[in-house]
Formats: C-alpha cells, structure tokens, sequence
C-alpha cells in the first residue's frame, strides 16, 4: 500500500546542537522527495527536494540524504534554533501519478534554549 | 507574489449540517489540490486539478464531498452532510504545470459537533 512514514513522533534537541529526523518510504517508483515543515496554524512550507537520481542534497543549514537500497530519507539540520521548532514531514511525489504527494505522519521537532 | 488563499480559516458546525471551503491558488499556477489532514497526520490528497479538469479524485468520498474548480482559478470543497470524522484541517495547494513545488495555503480548521 501506498507508505510513508517517520521512525520517531518527536524529537527533542538542545539550541545549537544539529537535528536528524528520519523518513522510511515504501515506493521505489518514487522519483522526487520533498521535505516540509509545518508550524502550528500554518500550511506545510516546502524545505528542501531531492531527485531519486542523487543522494545528497544541501540547502542553507539544511541537508537531505537519500538511500535508494534501504528506502530511508533523512533531514539534517546544524545549529539548531528556537524558530526551527515545528512539525516535519517527508513527502514523495509520483510523478507517474500526476505529482501526487504522499505525505509521512510527521515528526514534532522541539528545540530546547 | 501572493500565496494560496483559503477561507474561511476556521469553521464549527454541527454534524449532518453542511459546509464549503474555497481557496484562491497562486496566479498562474495551473495544478490544485486538496488536502485533509487529521490531527497528528501528514496531509492526505482528496482531489487534484489540472485547470478545471480533475486529474485525481481516488480518495474523495463522493457520497459526502465534492469539489469544483469552473474557472481553472478559485475552486471549492463542500462536504454535505458532515460527519463527526470530517473534523481536520483541509488545506489547499497548487503549482505551476512545469514546476515540481507545491505550494499551501494556511488551511481552514473544520471541527464537527
């Protein structure tokens, strides 16, 4: 069935410290990964992509990291701040399916001062 | 430019009474999709368009929910009557026809008594 899921609900981390949150994917037909955040009351604000054809990906402060052999998606992020306490979800896009995203349950990142 | 606009932001109705949600998408942006997302849940797609024609509507229970998008621009999401599993956040996005990103709008809060 269609699958994409977090290992952890929540995540805490101490201010300056760098976050892993991890995303495990069912479909290998998948071509494309979005990482979104979601703060309370808003909508899911796109993060950072990545391709299936590459396995690394960085951004500002940001970084993705695919495994295509065990179907595991990762996002770090270094120096950890306040304002990065929000809800984080891993997202594949099928474009075979018209650019449908299935998104994963999420996972609640907290960030201690 | 602006962001995708939903209204209302927030809606409580009783069940078996009905409710609609409209969503103004970015200009320009071809694609439109709705989400709901339930409470502790990444979003799940009901419906998505492509102008005014539906591409996807697999997941939309259409003895209860319905969608239109007439224009190709502002679309609606009615549920008629609701029940009380209804209650979550629908949300609205869309993209460009050649882009990969989807972008949300701020959502709007449905609780069902």
């Amino acid at each position: 069935g269609e699958s994409v899921g977090l290992h952890l609900p929540t995540l805490s981390v101490q201010e300056g410290d760098n976050s892993i949150i991890n995303c495990a994917y069912s479909n290998s037909a998948s071509d494309y990964f979005i990482w979104y955040k979601q703060e309370s009351g808003k909508g899911p604000q796109f993060i950072i992509d990545i391709r299936s054809n590459m396995d690394k990906r960085q951004g500002q402060r940001v970084t993705v990291l695919l495994n295509k052999t065990v179907k595991h998606l990762s996002l770090q992020i270094a120096a950890t701040q306040p304002g990065d306490s929000a809800v984080y979800f891993c997202a594949e896009n099928r474009n075979n399916q018209g650019g449908k995203l299935i998104f994963g349950q999420g996972t609640e990142l907290s960030v201690k001062p | 430019e602006a962001g995708v606009a939903q209204s209302p932001r927030y809606k409580i109705i009783e069940k078996r009474q009905s409710v609609a949600f409209w969503c103004n998408p970015i200009s320009g942006h071809a694609t439109l999709y709705w989400y709901q997302q339930i409470l502790g849940q990444g979003p799940k797609l009901l419906i998505q368009f492509q102008n005014n024609g539906v591409v996807d509507d697999s997941q939309l229970p259409k003895d209860r929910f319905s969608a239109e998008r007439l224009k190709g621009v502002d679309s609606t999401l009615k549920i008629q009557p609701a029940k009380l599993e209804d209650s979550a956040v629908y949300l609205c996005a869309s993209r460009k026809f050649t882009g990969n990103e989807q972008f949300f709008g701020p959502g709007t809060r449905l609780t069902v008594l």
